[in-house]
């Protein structure tokens, strides 16, 4: 099995704050590192899929970076709000692979 | 908008019990896959499938079989439910091609609890 570093494992911040997290995995091998958020009572929800060292990928108020050669990716949430709060797993894809690898996830809680 | 369904979204077993869970998608998917998730680990994967009577074990296939005999259609078998076998199961779909690129598309998953 593949490690896939989450960190940090929680985080609570208040509305309208920035925040970051990031995901660690290994750098050989690499194919594609996916985010997805899963809010509770939901199904997760695919984010972004990023393949190349360097991708910037944005949607709304979350951008997230890719990097291949140090083997890490960071996931933004520029201005959050109560509705961010969910759990963002991290997922890393290995060329040959058939499936993916999953971090334990980042729980983030945004209060007004 | 891909939908993936569950049979059910709570179930409660007694040990021993043989378990069927069901997942269905409406993409006309080729992948298809079973993943547990337990408090402390991420999503770990059970099987998954890539064609119609296609499987392939994943990282902890062990105490569970599964059965696809339509393209749409991928069941999970716990033979003979054990209590560590208490967990959340979540179902997902993905296009053909490399599933290390492909999105996933999750059902909202069954929450299993052995007695």
């Amino acid at each position: 099995i593949l490690n896939v570093e989450q960190s940090p494992q929680s985080l609570h911040v208040q509305e309208g704050d920035s925040t970051n997290f990031t995901c660690s995995f290994p750098s050989s091998n690499f194919y594609a590192l996916h985010w997805y958020r899963w809010e509770t009572a939901k199904s997760p929800e695919a984010l972004f899929v990023m393949t190349l060292n360097g991708d910037e990928k944005k949607k709304g108020r979350i951008s997230a970076t890719l990097n291949t050669k140090e083997g890490y990716s960071y996931l933004y949430i520029k201005g959050s709000q109560p509705e961010d709060s969910a759990t963002y797993l991290c997922a890393f894809g290995r060329y040959s692979g058939y499936a993916l690898n999953f971090g334990k996830g980042t729980s983030l809680l945004v209060t007004p | 908008d891909v939908k993936v369904t569950q049979s059910s979204r709570y179930l409660v077993k007694r040990t021993g019990e043989k378990v069927f869970l069901e997942c269905v998608q409406d993409m006309d998917h080729e992948n298809m896959f079973w993943y547990r998730q337990d408090p402390g680990l991420g999503l770990r994967l059970i099987y998954f499938s890539y064609d119609v009577k296609m499987k392939e074990k994943g990282d902890i296939p062990e105490g569970y079989s599964v059965s696809r005999e339509k393209k749409e259609r991928f069941s999970l078998i716990l033979e003979s439910a054990s209590t560590n076998q208490t967990s959340m199961y979540l179902c997902a779909s993905s296009s053909p091609g490399l599933a290390a690129i492909e999105t996933q598309y999750f059902g909202p998953g069954t929450r299993l609890l052995v007695l």
